[in-house]
């Protein structure tokens, strides 16, 4: 089967950087998704990698390794708006057309 | 430009009733999706659309049913309501099956009592 793992929450300070882990277990799969979620809202799209590498947009960086199965999302600059759940996804390539998402990491940003 | 559009936004249904929770896209998008989320955790996918006519099973599909008409519309149909259906659906909409840019909706909040 799939499977995701995210670590449940992760502090951070306002202004650092903040990285979110997510490792994964699938046979294969188009590319891994970042989703963002704040509380009583609905998830916003992020970050997409289909290579393994880095892709940027503005302060959120994703990283994707397939050999190693793990897959990142890093925040700069962090605000007190990032205070959110994110998820990471992924879209399998068997079995039809399904995105299947990770428990979610919640983040939360001190002042 | 609305997006994704789902109604009702909140709903409390006593068990065995029936309802339908309505979705609608207005980006020409083929691809639809219905998930539900629990407090605290991740979604899961119940069922998916790739276009008009055609639907299939997610990963928790049981108690439920989908049909797609139009490209635009993607109702999903709850039968005989049980407490463990307790949750927050949301519908989505892309362009591609690759899993990015997902666009969802506001959320229907269901209570099953």
């Amino acid at each position: 089967g799939q499977s995701l793992e995210q670590p449940s929450e992760v502090t951070a300070v306002e202004g650092a950087i903040v990285q979110i882990n997510c490792t994964y277990q699938t046979s294969g799969f188009y590319g891994l998704s970042w989703y963002q979620q704040h509380d009583g809202g609905a998830p916003t799209f992020l970050s997409y990698n289909a290579l393994d590498g880095l892709e940027e947009t503005g302060r959120f960086s994703s990283f994707l390794s397939r050999s190693d199965s793990y897959g990142y999302l890093l925040l700069q600059e962090l605000q007190m708006k990032d205070s959110a759940s994110y998820f990471c996804a992924v879209s399998l390539a068997t079995g039809g057309f399904k995105t299947i998402f990770g428990a979610g990491t919640r983040l939360f940003v001190k002042a | 430009n609305a997006g994704v559009t789902q109604t009702p936004k909140f709903r409390i249904l006593k068990i065995g009733q029936s309802m339908t929770l309505q979705c609608t896209q207005d980006m020409n998008h083929n691809y639809m999706y219905w998930y539900r989320q629990d407090p605290g955790m991740g979604l899961k996918l119940i069922y998916y659309s790739v276009g008009a006519g055609i639907t299939d099973k997610g990963e928790v599909p049981n108690g439920y049913n989908v049909s797609r008409s139009t490209t635009e519309d993607f109702p999903l149909r709850l039968e005989l309501a049980a407490p463990s259906q307790t949750s927050v659906y949301f519908c989505a909409s892309s362009y591609s099956s690759r899993g990015d840019g997902y666009t969802f909706g506001s959320g229907t909040r269901l209570t099953v009592v």
